[in-house]
């Protein structure tokens, strides 16, 4: 099993659409959790971390439930510049080790 | 600088031969990363650095790869005896204190022939 899976998609949406991602973790020790939005052939960004209580940035809206180890990306309102490849990450600290664990990624074309 | 620089943009290789692929670090960074995307694929961790502290090589995937860090700034990762399935792009990030301050660079494209 994967440490962080993702749906691949594709998910190809009409302008305007609202959009959700899942993803899920497997190891319940991991601290804090991420969405990198990676465009094609291009290195990944981040796109806003994710908090307990849920965290909203514009049309994004992140949503952790710990005790299900699962992290979910809402967009609303989507754009055709949302097209994209969003990561779903997962940070593990180990003493001096800290290691982010990447998720294959969903594909998502807004189409117009 | 800016931003993370990797270099080269692109290599190719015969299969056999080493490699050596660059990352200059956002200026004040303590933190480096290497990691290696195959197409289609998500990233894979492959090496971590922090400041003096030894490196978390917890990720390289055989002893072909070897990293070294100099002066905390300049990072180089080497492949040695390439193979086919290392074609990928790899990817170096560096980071403040805080991991979500993490940069990525714009890869090195590399291809095994």
């Amino acid at each position: 099993r994967k440490e962080v899976e993702q749906d691949p998609g594709p998910f190809n949406v009409p302008e305007g659409a609202t959009v959700a991602f899942n993803c899920t973790y497997s190891n319940s020790a991991s601290q804090s959790f991420f969405w990198y939005r990676q465009d094609c052939r291009k290195e990944p960004k981040l796109l806003m971390s994710v908090y307990s209580s849920g965290n909203e940035d514009g049309r994004f809206t992140a949503q952790l439930n710990r005790a299900s180890q699962y992290i979910s990306l809402l967009i609303r309102d989507s754009k055709l510049s949302d097209s994209a490849t969003y990561l779903c990450v997962v940070l593990i600290s180990s003493g001096s080790a800290r290691q982010l664990t990447f998720g294959s990624g969903t594909q998502l074309t807004v189409l117009p | 600088g800016a931003g993370v620089s990797q270099s080269p943009s692109n290599k190719v290789t015969e299969k056999g031969k080493d490699v050596e692929l660059r990352c200059d670090p956002i200026s004040g960074h303590t933190a480096l990363y290497w990691y290696r995307q195959s197409l289609g694929q998500g990233l894979e961790f492959l090496i971590y650095f922090q400041g003096n502290s030894a490196p978390d090589k917890s990720g390289l995937p055989s002893d072909r790869f070897s990293a070294e860090r100099t002066g905390g700034s300049v990072s180089t990762l080497t492949i040695q005896r390439t193979q086919q399935e290392d074609s990928a792009v790899y990817l170096c990030a560096t980071g403040g204190r805080r991991v979500n301050e993490q940069f990525f660079g714009p890869g090195t494209r590399l291809t095994v022939l």
